[in-house]
């Protein structure tokens, strides 16, 4: 079973306005983490934003925000004013503290995000 | 921020040859390092988990004596894919963690790899 799923595989947003990443996940720990990352075109994967499991306040990091809706296991990304500069694939992912806590990371399918002009 | 490095970014081989690709944590000690493999506008696949001082652990369907993973100190580790073949072209991707619970992943640069 997919644990994380974004159904989105491209997105158009006009410059200067948000958009929202959709994700949503599937775990029976109590505790995990949520990150998403940004890869541009040169395909370094940059960490912009992350929430915890326990963190009661939706996270938020300048543009970018995390709406996190732990009932129904989403954790969308929302970046205000684009810029061009935004195009690129975004990936959801998730980290499980529970007992296997292996630090590893589980990705969803990515978002290509393209900001128009 | 914490930065990890990869060497080489970008290495075109001969079937057959075998090459290596390093990931250095520059300023942090790294206790856990992941290896990622991309293929063009996809996810990234999680190859093998490696921890400082033990043995990789590869993921399902991961090919242990293919893909040779050596974590020898708490900022390098490397992966060397041995009798390298076409099907092995991808871009391959390291990530460090520093071991405390709520860590972040942080990811090298990449290393596109093409095997002629």
């Amino acid at each position: 079973a997919q644990k994380i799923t974004q159904t989105q595989p491209g997105m158009f947003v006009q410059e200067k306005e948000a958009v929202t990443l959709d994700c949503t996940y599937d775990t029976s720990d109590q505790s995990y983490g949520l990150f998403w990352y940004k890869q541009p075109s040169s395909g370094e994967m940059i960490f912009l934003i992350y929430q915890g499991s326990y963190d009661e306040q939706n996270a938020t990091e300048g543009r970018y925000s995390l709406n996190f809706q732990k009932a129904r296991k989403s954790a969308n990304l929302v970046i205000s004013a684009s810029q061009l500069g935004d195009s690129a694939m975004y990936f959801c992912a998730m980290r499980e503290w529970g007992s296997s806590n292996t630090g590893k990371l589980i990705f969803g399918q990515g978002t290509t995000l393209q900001v128009k002009p | 921020g914490a930065v990890v490095s990869q060497h080489p970014s970008w290495v075109i081989c001969k079937s057959g040859t075998s090459v290596k690709i390093e990931c250095r944590s520059l300023d942090f000690q790294a206790t856990t390092m992941f290896w990622y493999r991309q293929f063009p506008k996809q996810s990234l696949m999680l190859m093998a988990t490696s921890n400082e001082g033990s043995k990789a652990t590869y993921e399902q369907g991961v090919e242990k004596d293919k893909f040779l993973i050596n974590h020898a100190s708490l900022t390098l580790s490397t992966l060397t894919v041995t009798s390298a073949h076409p099907e092995d072209s991808s871009f391959y991707i390291c990530s460090a963690i520093t071991g405390a619970s709520t860590d972040t992943q942080y990811f090298g640069p990449g290393t596109r790899l093409t095997v002629l």
